[in-house]
């Protein structure tokens, strides 16, 4: 089983509709989580942190589910400029490898 | 500005031939790290770096090597023994090696075979 995982899509949705992405890890222990946006032929780019209690910036809201272990994405009214692959990351913990990221999501938003 | 700065931004390799790619940071981060991105896959962890003179063996360090002799730069050599070389490189930089701190990103390296 992978460390991380999400689900590749690709995910096409019109301008102004609400899509959520999920992100799996098997690390129980994990301590951070983190969202980042990458778009074609570029370097990823921090979109948000993820938190226990969950939060919200903008349009986009990202939210920890520790007992199911998973982290979620939700992006209201999206926007054309929302397009790109969205991956998540996470820090397990005690590990000296850092970072692991998902394989992203990839989001079409359509006019 | 701060950032990271990668270079070349496109690079070809001849067969049998090393090639190094630059990463320099400006942001006084501690550790650096080295990733290598697949048309269509996550990234994968080549080396990375907590402190000066020290690097460690990521997931896919074969065929790789790097030094640290500076904390603002962490240069990745692509050796011959790397026979799948093509792909996106990308540096990193975060302000402590453990922790909840996110990394940065450079915005790349392009590795093709000539």
């Amino acid at each position: 089983r992978k460390e991380v995982e999400q689900d590749p899509g690709p995910f096409n949705v019109p301008e102004g509709a609400t899509v959520a992405f999920n992100c799996t890890y098997s690390n129980s222990a994990s301590q951070s989580f983190f969202w980042y946006r990458q778009d074609c032929r570029k370097e990823p780019k921090l979109l948000m942190s993820v938190y226990s209690s969950g939060n919200e910036d903008g349009r986009f809201t990202a939210q920890l589910n520790r007992a199911s272990q998973y982290i979620s994405l939700l992006i209201r009214d999206s926007k054309l400029s929302d397009s790109a692959t969205y991956l998540c990351v996470v820090i397990p913990s005690g590990s000296a490898r850092q970072l692991t990221f998902g394989s992203g999501t990839q989001l079409t938003v359509l006019p | 500005d701060g950032g990271i700065t990668q270079s070349p931004k496109y690079l070809f390799r001849k067969e049998g031939q090393n090639v190094t790619l630059s990463c320099e940071q400006n942001l006084n981060h501690d550790a650096m790290y080295w990733y290598r991105q697949d048309p269509g896959q996550g990234l994968r962890l080549i080396y990375y770096s907590q402190i000066v003179n020290d690097f460690q063996k990521g997931d896919i360090a074969e065929g790789y090597s790097v030094s640290r002799e500076k904390k603002e730069s962490f240069p990745l050599t692509v050796t011959s023994a790397q026979k799948n070389p093509t792909a996106f490189y990308l540096c990193a930089s975060s302000d402590r090696p453990i922790g909840n701190q996110p990394q940065h990103f450079g915005d790349g390296t392009r590795l093709s075979i000539l």
